[in-house]
Order: structure tokens, then sequence, then C-alpha cells
């Protein structure tokens, strides 16, 4: 298996863009993470779905934050309009049941800047 | 309120000694997990390994052991032999029952030769 695909590996746009994060989870992985690193705030959940469906979003700054998972194998994060503050490193991870010994699989991140 | 609690912001260690990573945790769910996580400088978040609650050994994985003091509410991370590679930022990270997990602030470890 590939791993969690994560697309693009970096980003730089300006401030008031809109901005689409990607993510192809493990085959079989019934759950999706997306997290925002940053130096200040370290590793933030922002929502994860289960089987397609957001479970729990209370982590999405504001309402200029959106996901979706229209597919067991994609889902986007995207920023619109961006602003400088939304510049972070953005983790998709997928995990089967949360169950037993299974940790999250990462992907490799997304580096957003916005100038 | 913070439930997952790295107090060391950065660590150092000689080459092939061993080091201690702390970790403590606050919770009220009977069932939990506990994981560590490497990130090196590249990035990536690596899975190193995993406790669970009603473990009754700590867990292992080569040269990685979880010391798991339950009603301390602690599960540090100890690396034996450290290498060179293992110059990296380690996270420490919780799943209470069926929810998602929550991370600590991480610590900074640097191997010296």
């Amino acid at each position: 298996d590939a791993g969690v695909i994560q697309s693009p590996r970096h980003e730089v746009t300006e401030m008031g863009q809109e901005v689409t994060l990607r993510c192809k989870p493990i085959s079989g992985h019934d759950y999706l993470f997306w997290y925002r690193q940053t130096m200040m705030r370290g590793l933030e959940l922002l929502i994860y779905f289960n089987n397609n469906v957001p479970i729990d979003d209370s982590g999405m700054p504001e309402d200029r934050f959106s996901a979706k998972m229209p597919n067991a194998s994609f889902s986007t994060l995207k920023i619109q309009p961006s602003e400088p503050r939304d510049s972070a490193v953005y983790f998709c991870a997928s995990s089967p049941p949360l169950t037993g010994v299974y940790g999250y699989t990462f992907g490799s991140g997304t580096r957003l800047t916005v100038v | 309120a913070q439930k997952i609690t790295q107090t060391q912001p950065g660590m150092f260690v000689q080459e092939k000694e061993a080091v201690t990573l702390d970790c403590t945790y606050d919770t009220s769910d009977p069932s939990y997990g506990l994981f560590w996580y490497k990130q090196p400088s590249s990035g990536e978040m690596i899975f190193l390994i995993y406790q669970g609650s009603y473990d009754q050994q700590n867990a292992t994985e080569g040269r990685y052991s979880l010391n798991f003091q339950k009603a301390r509410k602690s599960a540090n991370l100890v690396i034996s032999a450290s290498q060179l590679g293992d110059s990296a930022m380690y996270f420490c990270a919780m799943r209470e029952g069926q929810n998602d997990m929550r991370f600590g602030a991480g610590t900074r470890l640097t191997v010296k030769p």
C-alpha cells in the first residue's frame, strides 16, 4: 500500500486566495483525520470522518475552513479566503476502526504558506 | 484542559546511551490507548509504539519501550542505545475510548555523537 497520500507537498498562495488540500487515505481505513501543526499551537485536530461522514468538526477554526469526503478514497480541506495566519503544515491521517492497537497513519503533510 | 503533558521541550543524550521521554495524561475513561510518534526534520509522523489501558505488560518495539505507570498516569518512552538518527521531535498521544487522538506538545531529542 502506498500509504496516505497528500497533495500538494508545498503550497504558496497570496492572502485572499482559495486553497484546496487533498488526501487519499489507505484503502480500507474507515477513519480520516485532518490535523494542523504550528509552532505555537502544536498538532491540532481540525475534523475527522468515519465512513465518509464528518463526526467532529469542532476544531475547524472558522467558516473559512471546510472539509469534504465525497468517497472512501478522497478528502479535501479547503480554505477560502486564505489568511497569513493559516500558514502551517496540514496533515491528513487515516485509521482502521478506533479500537485495539491501531495508530494513525499520517501522510507527508502539506506545508502551506500564505503571503 | 490539557490532557497530554510533555514537560521536556528538549532533551540531549549521548549516542549509545538510553533516554527517557516523559508523558503524563489525564482521563477518567477506563478504556484508552497511548501512542508515541516520531517526527524527524523531514516532517513525517512515524508511529512508534502503543500501550492499551488494559495491557498488563509494558509495550516494547525494538529499541523502544513504554514505561506505563497507570496509577501515576504516566507513559514514558524509553529509547535504548540511542542513535544519531533518533534525533527528532517525539509526540505522546492519547485516544480515549472510541474518540479521536490528542497530542502533547512534543519533546525535541538531540543525540550527540
